[in-house]
């Protein structure tokens, strides 16, 4: 079964470091997300990307976070100089074509295993 | 108002029962409804999802919603210790594949 997958699983770093973190989202996905998930929390939305372009982001997502789809393939979050509420785990998603209608409900998000980020 | 609200358990039962997880909601623009699994430290897996109102089974999963009332439902029947995970209901509008997530409930079905 197709799967997304998440690189490092687990990153440690110093306050104020950069940070990238690797995503291969499912080969004939459009639409490609990260959602970030701090120990004991919710499942939080950071930001969604289609057609080379950031399409959503949330407050979260503030000038430290960039995303980018460097090679056609791999999907990528930076986070440009870390702080200690940055840690959580980090999970890339993603999805066919988002429709409008009740067939759009079958285009659902498939979660990477995460990439669990420790800022120190 | 918390857009999606579950309560965090943790909820025990015995191998065998059933099991009512539960969610509510503020947003009526909501018209997808997911339910996700999540074990410990992996990424949520997606269980169910309905569109609007309704029921949808699939196997020992029942998932139920009602748009009046903004409160979804998910029943495992014959519960097993394999279902012990973090259960997630998570909603979305039309619109875009943006999800919200409530906290999740922790079940531990117990041999």
């Amino acid at each position: 079964e197709p799967e997304v997958t998440q690189t490092p699983s687990h990153q440690v770093t110093q306050m104020g470091q950069e940070v990238i973190l690797r995503c291969v989202p499912i080969s004939n996905h459009l639409y490609f997300y990260w959602y970030r998930q701090i120990l004991g929390q919710k499942v939080e939305f950071l930001v969604s990307f289609y057609n080379n372009e950031i399409s959503e982001k949330s407050e979260i997502f503030d000038d430290q976070f960039s995303v980018e789809r460097p090679d056609g393939s791999n999907f990528t979050l930076k986070i440009r100089s870390t702080k200690l509420e940055d840690s959580a785990m980090y999970f890339c998603a993603s999805s066919t074509r988002v429709e409008r209608g009740p067939s759009s409900g079958a285009n659902v998000l498939t979660f990477g295993a995460g990439s669990r980020l420790t800022v120190l | 108002q918390k857009e999606v609200e579950q309560d965090p358990g943790p909820l025990s039962v015995p191998e065998g029962a059933i099991v009512s997880l539960n969610c509510t909601y503020s947003n009526s623009a909501f018209q997808y409804f997911m339910w996700y699994r999540q074990y410990s430290r992996k990424g949520p897996e997606l269980l169910m999802y309905t569109y609007s109102s309704g029921n949808k089974e699939d196997g020992r999963f029942t998932a139920q919603v009602d748009k009046s009332s903004k409160y979804i439902s998910l029943f495992i029947r014959d519960s097993q210790p394999s279902d012990s995970a973090t259960y997630l209901c998570a909603n979305r509008g039309n619109q875009g594949g943006k999800l919200i997530f409530g906290q999740g409930t922790e079940l531990s079905v117990k041999p």
